[in-house]
């Protein structure tokens, strides 16, 4: 079975550091981009930015550029977002997903994992 | 960056009706569009792409339609499981890949 598992719900203190990750599993993990989508409280999906888990190659939306990082270890076929400070406008359920066309950098998004919630509050 | 807007925000239906939501891009994304269906407390899920082709394991009641800024997706007849809401997003024009505002499919 095709899936993304996620890391499992944070609560952190403003300023604070944090990484969560997305294991793929059941197909070439390596061959597909990844994607972070991020669903504030009650509102719509933003795409956060892309990576290619074989190369590390990486894009980001310029709403994005600059406040997180992507990253990825192909040896564990995982995936990850990570914040160096967090804000306490940085709580959100953030979900990967993948890209449904091999290689592409482009698409619509095939596989979603199930979701971190992330909350930053003093 | 391309803005994509989706009308109406909610759709009061009957279980059994047809369900249209529409979806406009502010310049052409070709066919490069894709539907999503998110319920609550879940990941959101691929229903079309190529703005008429579905998913694997999306029934037949669920078509989409359009090219250049005009997007449909038709629910034909409306079941329990499928009061949600529906996202579109394009992927002709990134980054970002944009996404809708969302129309929520209500029951009537």
């Amino acid at each position: 079975e095709v899936q993304l598992v996620q890391s499992g719900a944070e609560v952190k203190k403003p300023g604070e550091s944090l990484k969560i990750s997305c294991k793929g599993s059941g197909y070439s993990f390596t061959t597909y981009w990844i994607g972070w989508v991020r669903q504030m409280p009650d509102k719509g999906l933003e795409w956060m930015g892309i990576i290619y888990p074989g190369d590390s190659d990486t894009r980001y939306s310029p709403s994005f550029q600059g406040q997180v990082t992507i990253s990825a270890d192909k040896s564990i076929s995982t995936a990850y977002l990570q914040w160096s400070s967090l804000k306490a406008s940085d709580t959100a359920i953030y979900y990967c997903a993948r890209l449904g066309d091999q290689w592409l950098a482009t698409g619509a998004f095939d596989i979603w994992g199930q979701g971190t919630m992330v909350t930053v509050s003093s | 960056e391309i803005v994509m807007t989706q009308s109406p925000a909610t759709l009061s239906v009957s279980p059994g009706e047809r369900a249209t939501l529409s979806c406009r891009a502010s310049q052409s994304v070709s066919r490069n569009l894709a539907w999503y269906q998110q319920k609550p407390g879940q990941a959101p899920r691929l229903l079309i792409y190529g703005a008429s082709t579905r998913a694997t394991g999306i029934p037949a009641r669920f078509s989409g339609s359009g090219s250049g800024t005009e997007f449909t997706l038709t629910i034909s007849s409306l079941q329990s499981e499928d009061f949600a809401v529906y996202y579109c997003q394009q992927y002709n024009n990134w980054p970002p890949l944009t996404f809708g505002g969302g129309t929520k499919v209500e029951i009537k």
